[in-house]
């Protein structure tokens, strides 16, 4: 168990519609990353935050968009779903923005968009 | 930019084989080297990393060493088991960068009794 919990573990839909994927990061993390990982693309970068601000952004298309709560949990929405946005949807954590610090992943999310 | 190549999977075995998953990049800067595992329905595990050249990761009998000059980070294991049966993933990050990982496509391995 890493530490970093996601909410929900799977998640069913269908186009056009929007959800919320959440993330709690190991404790005392103030960093929280998004990937997505799909068959085509594999594991991907989306977006980094740090201690509530946005540091870091990947290949995050403009539907999607995230959040980092002042409890540091997060929150990844995802908009006007496609049937392409069927992945799973990874969140981790580390001690903070440089330095080196070791990510640790959540179980992940895995979304269907039907 | 920066990228990781993995070798194609799937990778058969059977127990007690050795193992070896090459691993090469590309970085525009100085990168720190991971693996990572994934076993079947969970998420991503660190397996080991170096974070400079010549450095040996190793981990549960697995070993990977740090080579600037071929820019590799070849993942190796003596005897493999059932139990290694996973995907696993080289990535890179750079120093003093951006804190994202890079991953490669990832390589299924599968360990036959």
């Amino acid at each position: 168990d890493s530490g970093v919990t996601q909410t929900p573990k799977h998640l069913i839909t269908a186009t056009g519609q929007r959800v919320t994927l959440r993330c709690s990061p190991r404790s005392g993390d103030l960093s929280v990353y998004w990937y997505q990982q799909s068959l085509d693309q594999g594991l991907q970068f989306l977006i980094q935050y740090y201690n509530g601000e946005e540091r870091a952004k990947g290949n995050i298309l403009e539907r999607f968009s995230a959040q980092q709560f002042p409890d540091l949990h997060s929150e990844l929405n995802l908009s006007s779903l496609e049937l392409g946005d069927s992945a799973l949807y990874f969140c981790a954590s580390s001690e903070g923005v440089a330095g080196g610090g070791l990510q640790f992943f959540g179980p992940g999310t895995r979304l269907t968009v039907l | 930019g920066n990228s990781v190549t993995q070798m194609e999977g799937p990778v058969t075995l059977s127990e007690e084989a050795f193992l070896t998953i090459n691993c090469t990049y590309t970085a525009t800067g100085y990168p720190s080297l991971f693996w990572y595992v994934q076993y079947p329905g969970e998420g991503l595990q660190l397996l080991l990393k170096a974070t400079k050249a010549d450095d040996k990761g190793s981990n549960k009998g697995f070993e990977a060493t740090y080579r600037k000059e071929t820019t590799s980070f070849h993942l190796e294991k003596g005897s493999v088991q059932v139990s290694d049966s996973a995907v696993y993933f080289c990535a890179l990050k750079i120093q003093g960068g951006s804190e994202k990982l890079v991953f490669g496509k990832g390589t299924k391995l599968t360990v036959n009794p």
